[in-house]
């Protein structure tokens, strides 16, 4: 299983980008990079997922470099309530795939 | 309207008690899972099913039993042999588990199990 090495917090403002890199060294050729929003009390919701290069979406963007052993998300312009838990997962398949502790994100107005 | 539905919301029982925390999804998927979350963790896999009538062992599958007798309804008991059961507990489907290609996991509201 791939392990993935997040920042444990990050603190932000209203209106700024903010960027979340995750570190996963010994990714598999096989293996998507996926990214999870957590709200208090409820479950994850998926946000991205990419393989390489850069993937966009209405959400947020992902940043894959060509060696793929990191990746960062971006969130342009975030509000109070992007304050949330961001999780990085890579692996193949789900069953594959590890929820670690997150990043703490908290968007100050 | 589609998604997956976890009951109760909040459960406390007492010590050395079995309990069964519920799980039902019509999304047809095939894939159920079962995460255990404590406060300030991250998540951590306790069973998941890829298909009806089988299903694999987590990471933290001691003291947890589970069925899938249904493709909707993914049932997990937190029995008297877990140490400590107290915590939040996610269950999740996907299209599949199987394939190469990841699937999106969607979650249910989850249940807050005190054990006191």
């Amino acid at each position: 299983l791939a392990k993935t090495t997040q920042p444990i917090s990050m603190d932000s403002y209203e209106g700024q980008e903010v960027n979340i890199t995750c570190s996963h060294n010994n990714i598999a050729t096989n293996d998507y990079i996926t990214w999870y929003q957590q709200f208090p009390s409820q479950g994850p919701r998926f946000i991205i997922q990419g393989y390489k290069t850069k993937v966009t979406n209405e959400v947020a963007s992902l940043f894959i470099p060509a060696d793929r052993k990191s990746s960062t998300l971006s969130l342009p312009r975030v509000s109070l309530s992007d304050t949330a838990v961001y999780y990085c997962l890579v692996g193949g398949r789900n069953n594959d795939m590890r929820f670690g502790a997150g990043t703490r994100l908290t968007v100050k107005p | 309207d589609g998604g997956i539905t976890q009951s109760p919301k909040y459960l406390f029982r007492k010590e050395g008690q079995n309990v069964t925390l519920s799980c039902e999804q019509n999304l047809n998927h095939d894939a159920m899972y079962w995460y255990r979350q404590d406060p300030g963790q991250g998540l951590r896999l306790i069973y998941y099913s890829q298909i009806v009538n089988d299903f694999q062992k987590g990471d933290i599958a001691e003291g947890y039993s589970v069925s899938r007798e249904k493709k909707e309804s993914f049932p997990l008991t937190v029995t008297s042999a877990q140490k400590n059961p107290t915590a939040f507990y996610l269950c999740a489907s996907s299209i599949e588990g199987t394939s190469a290609i990841y699937n999106e996991q969607f979650f249910g509201p989850g249940t807050r199990l005190t054990v006191l």
